[in-house]
């Protein structure tokens, strides 16, 4: 089945700095990567997601960036505000379900 | 309205207890989805509904019990819990199982004491 690494487990940036969050994948059939939020307390929210016929999608301040050859996807925020602080999650499409990554903690600091 | 909602928002209960959980979404959505999320840990999936028939159990232990009474209802039935069930457990939709986004309610915090 798939199996999804996340790194960092953690991250600290400056405010106003970028963070950069990478994903890899073990299914080269997998097709679906979507990147969740989640704030302490909260429901993880969809925040970008990218599909296999995509390199490369941007939303404002968040873009990801797929490879599929290496079978790695990364989340980039640039301009870093104190409200993205928060729990980031990466998954992929393993068969029909989802398996997400094990999250990265991300800190923004004033 | 991209909204999926769950009841109760906290649930404290005893390991001889009954109790369920709820969830609804009015999206159209006809797949579901419940998942148990631990502390610091990202969810793990339950069950799944497509087209309210139950197509995935993944090796979850017989005192859940999941239920899915028509396109927007999911519940899930709780009895003779442990301690270590004790978690966040999310209800989410999606248009269809497989590619679509999945959108998660806020979810329910059961403590079993």
């Amino acid at each position: 089945g798939e199996n999804v690494e996340q790194h960092p487990s953690t991250l600290s940036v400056q405010e106003g700095d970028s963070a950069v969050i990478k994903c890899t994948y073990s299914d080269s059939a997998s097709n679906y990567f979507p990147w969740y939020k989640q704030e302490l307390g909260k429901r993880p929210q969809l925040i970008i997601d990218i599909r296999s016929n995509v390199g490369e999608k941007k939303d404002q301040r968040i873009a990801v960036t797929l490879n599929k050859t290496a079978k790695h996807f990364s989340l980039h925020i640039t301009e870093t505000q104190p409200e993205d602080s928060a729990v980031y999650f990466c998954a992929a499409r393993g068969g029909q379900n989802f398996v997400f990554g094990p999250g990265t903690r991300l800190s923004v600091l004033p | 309205d991209t909204e999926v909602t769950q009841t109760p928002k906290h649930l404290v209960m005893g390991m001889t207890n009954k109790k369920s959980l709820k969830c609804e979404q009015h999206m159209g959505h006809r797949a579901m989805y419940w998942y148990k999320q631990k502390a610091k840990k990202p969810p793990e999936l339950m069950f799944v509904y497509s087209y309210e028939k139950l197509s995935i159990n993944e090796s979850v232990p017989s005192r859940f019990s999941p239920e899915c009474p028509n396109s927007s209802l999911l519940n899930l039935h709780l009895h003779a819990l442990q301690p270590e069930d004790s978690a966040l457990y999310l209800c989410a939709s999606s248009q269809a199982r497989g590619v679509y986004e999945q959108y998660f309610g806020p979810g329910t915090r059961l403590t079993v004491t």
